[in-house]
């Protein structure tokens, strides 16, 4: 799996947009972009995935460059339950013998 | 929300112990997972699960066994606890399609 560089830690202003950056310059074509989110020691939670289209749910939207070598986690107006750690995972869907590997992610801080 | 449950929450218990983390989900999902995740680092794969009767060791060692006889069920044994096992434990299960991985709540273990 491609390895994934973020910053240890951002804060943001609640109600105001939260953008986390991700580099995957090493990403394969095959590879996809996922983002999982941790709030204080609970499960991990997943956010959103991508190939290379721009993805939108509920709680958030992903922006993958042209190239794939980075990406941005857009959280549109952050809460203070928001505050988590934020992953950034690239791995091929699937494939046999490989997992989630959860790097030291981004740490996101909320204020009021 | 993911239909993923474990129990018990929090384990307190003595040194030599036999102990059962049970990892239950309601989704049908085949491939089921152990982490271990210590307080304020990253989540470590020590089990993983493809299918009924198909267990495989993580990249984390672990003197922990598991189980895959019914399909919504991953138990994770210790045959004798010892303090260097406390740690949280996470089960996680995933959707074939996209391989997105949903997390229950935890496993708490204290071995005193």
């Amino acid at each position: 799996d491609a390895k994934t560089t973020q910053p240890p830690s951002m804060d943001c202003a609640e109600g105001r947009a939260a953008n986390l950056p991700c580099n995957h310059s090493t990403i394969s074509g095959n590879e996809y972009v996922y983002w999982y989110r941790q709030i204080h020691s609970q499960g991990p939670q997943y956010i959103i995935h991508g190939l290379k289209n721009n993805e939108t749910n509920e709680m958030a939207s992903l922006i993958i460059t042209e190239d794939r070598k980075s990406s941005t986690l857009i959280l549109p107006h952050a809460t203070l339950r928001d505050t988590a750690v934020y992953y950034c995972i690239v791995r091929v869907p699937n494939q046999a013998g490989t997992a989630l590997i959860f790097g030291k992610g981004t740490t996101l801080s909320v204020s009021s | 929300e993911a239909d993923i449950y474990q129990t018990p929450r929090y384990l307190v218990i003595g040194t030599g112990k036999k102990i059962t983390l049970e990892c239950s989900q309601t989704m049908g999902h085949d491939k089921m997972y152990w982490y271990q995740q210590d307080p304020g680092m990253e989540l470590h794969l020590i089990h993983y699960s493809y299918g009924v009767n198909s267990t495989e060791k993580g990249d984390l060692s672990s003197e922990s066994t598991v189980s895959r006889i019914r399909t919504e069920h991953f138990p994770l044994t210790l045959e004798s606890a010892r303090p260097s096992h406390t740690s949280q434990y996470l089960c996680a299960s995933s959707d074939f399609y996209t391989d997105t991985q949903y997390f229950g709540p935890g496993t708490r273990l204290t071995v005193l």
